[in-house]
């Protein structure tokens, strides 16, 4: 069973940069089928897509983020990351990673990671 | 703001059917998929496709759609579904884009 897990940390002070990393096991993340995608929550709030990426490094971002967003893959580890750069309040939420899976005519995020909360402060 | 619509709160008896609707205008070409999420959990996928459940999710779930309106229909809705339910598809420029969310009550 594929499962997620996000990582980083909890705390990160204005103008810095916010780095997590997303942990696949259960299956590869070089898999041709799927993308890999990075979603957040502001609390008390609703979804919203950061950016994804194919196990090749090729990376589609929220163009509304753009400018900050870096996402990347380590196929050796089974990983990908987030960096999102000069943070400000507003980029506190819960970082979501999840699969991205595409057909014709829709695509889906499942399975998702737990979460992890991010708080920018100083 | 979002480029897909849902209404903020709707109710529905226990037992009884309950449609949550996503209006937008890439649903006329692209489906949506549906999401689950419970306070304080992270979302579930619930409905993909033209009306696909995930393994383990419940039959009382299904979906469908016409012209811009993608719907979620729960039917004999139960306490458990109480929840915070979310549609995905893509924006105008192909970027997958997340509904407003929909906060369910089971009454």
């Amino acid at each position: 069973q594929l499962q997620l897990q996000e990582s980083g940390p909890g705390l990160v002070k204005p103008s810095e940069t916010l780095s997590l990393t997303c942990t696949v096991s259960g299956g590869s993340i070089s898999s041709s089928s799927y993308y890999w995608g990075w979603i957040r929550q502001p609390p008390g709030k609703g979804l919203e897509w950061i950016g994804s990426i194919y196990y090749s490094g090729s990376t589609y971002y929220n163009p509304s983020l753009k400018s900050r967003v870096t996402i990347s893959v380590d196929t050796s580890k089974n990983q990908f990351s987030l960096k999102l750069s000069s943070v400000t309040a507003a980029d506190t939420a819960v970082y979501y990673c999840a699969r991205l899976a595409a057909a014709a005519g829709t695509w889906w995020f499942d399975p998702w990671g737990q979460g992890t909360l991010v708080t920018v402060s100083s | 703001s979002s480029e897909l619509t849902q209404d903020p709160a709707v109710s529905v008896a226990l037992g009884q059917t309950v449609r949550i609707t996503c209006q937008g205008d890439s649903l006329r070409s692209y489906y949506a998929s549906w999401y689950q999420q419970k306070p304080g959990q992270a979302p579930v996928l619930v409905i993909y496709g033209k009306n696909n459940r995930p393994s383990g999710i419940p039959d009382r779930f299904s979906g469908s759609s016409s012209g811009n309106t993608a719907s979620l229909t729960i039917t004999g809705a139960q306490a458990e579904d109480e929840a915070d339910y979310y549609c995905n598809s893509r924006d105008s420029s192909g970027n997958p884009v997340f509904g407003g969310g929909t906060k369910l009550t089971v009454l």
